[in-house]
């Protein structure tokens, strides 16, 4: 089956610009999260999603940032007034059931380069 | 606070040497440990897990064992192949929790 899908893979925009980043988890995965890797970091959590529940957003780093799902399913992260300094690797991940053993599936990333 | 942290890299070795990346957490509870790999231009996926403590997951040749006492969840492979090379997260969830702290990450080389 299909894995977890992001679109774009690339993204170049202006600073002060704003972006959205799309990602489409795995068919019947109620868990979804957002990850930021900047060059050389590791993986910064933005904010989760489980089900109907209020997200998790105590990752994201500004009020710049801002994400939804719809549908339960597909989601897009959003940030306004892009800065030089949010220019990183955003990953989605999705997961069955939010569980502490259970496995995430990664997305390839969007690469976002905030010139 | 919570935390993972792994040893720096890059760690470069050759073929059919023993590896070990070390990997230290700081949790309130009793966290699932999990190690990620991410292939040179792929996504991480998981690598292997475990979930209570003394706990061994292995996948693929690697192995690690939850250590409560010590608090690590160090990765280990007999013999590495180049096909290896790759950098190699550990990460936490925390119990009753959804967030998952992941480490900084280590690059390992193993060279032919």
């Amino acid at each position: 089956g299909a894995g977890v899908s992001q679109s774009p893979s690339n993204k170049v925009t202006e600073k002060g610009k704003d972006v959205e980043l799309r990602c489409d988890p795995i068919s019947g995965h109620t868990a979804l999260y957002w990850y930021r890797q900047s060059l050389g970091q590791g993986l910064e959590f933005l904010i989760y999603f489980q089900g109907n529940s209020a997200p998790d957003k105590s990752g994201l780093p500004s009020d710049r940032f801002s994400a939804e799902r719809t549908g339960g399913s597909v989601s897009t992260l959003t940030i306004q007034r892009t800065q030089q300094e949010d220019s990183a690797v955003y990953l989605c991940a999705s997961s069955l059931v939010n569980d502490r053993g259970d496995e995430q599936f990664f997305g390839p990333g969007t690469r976002l380069t905030v010139l | 606070g919570n935390s993972v942290t792994q040893m720096e890299g890059p760690v470069t070795l050759s073929e059919e040497a023993f590896l070990t990346i070390n990997c230290t957490y700081t949790a309130t509870g009793y966290p699932s440990l999990f190690w990620y790999v991410q292939y040179p231009g792929e996504g991480l996926q998981l690598l292997l897990k475990a979930t209570k403590a003394d706990d061994k997951g292995s996948n693929k040749g690697f192995e690690a064992t939850y250590r409560k006492e010590t608090t690590s969840f160090h990765l280990e492979k007999g013999s590495v192949q180049v096909s290896d090379s790759a950098v190699y997260f550990c990460a936490l969830t925390f119990t009753g929790g959804f967030k998952t702290i992941f480490g900084a990450g280590t690059r390992l080389f193993v060279k032919a």
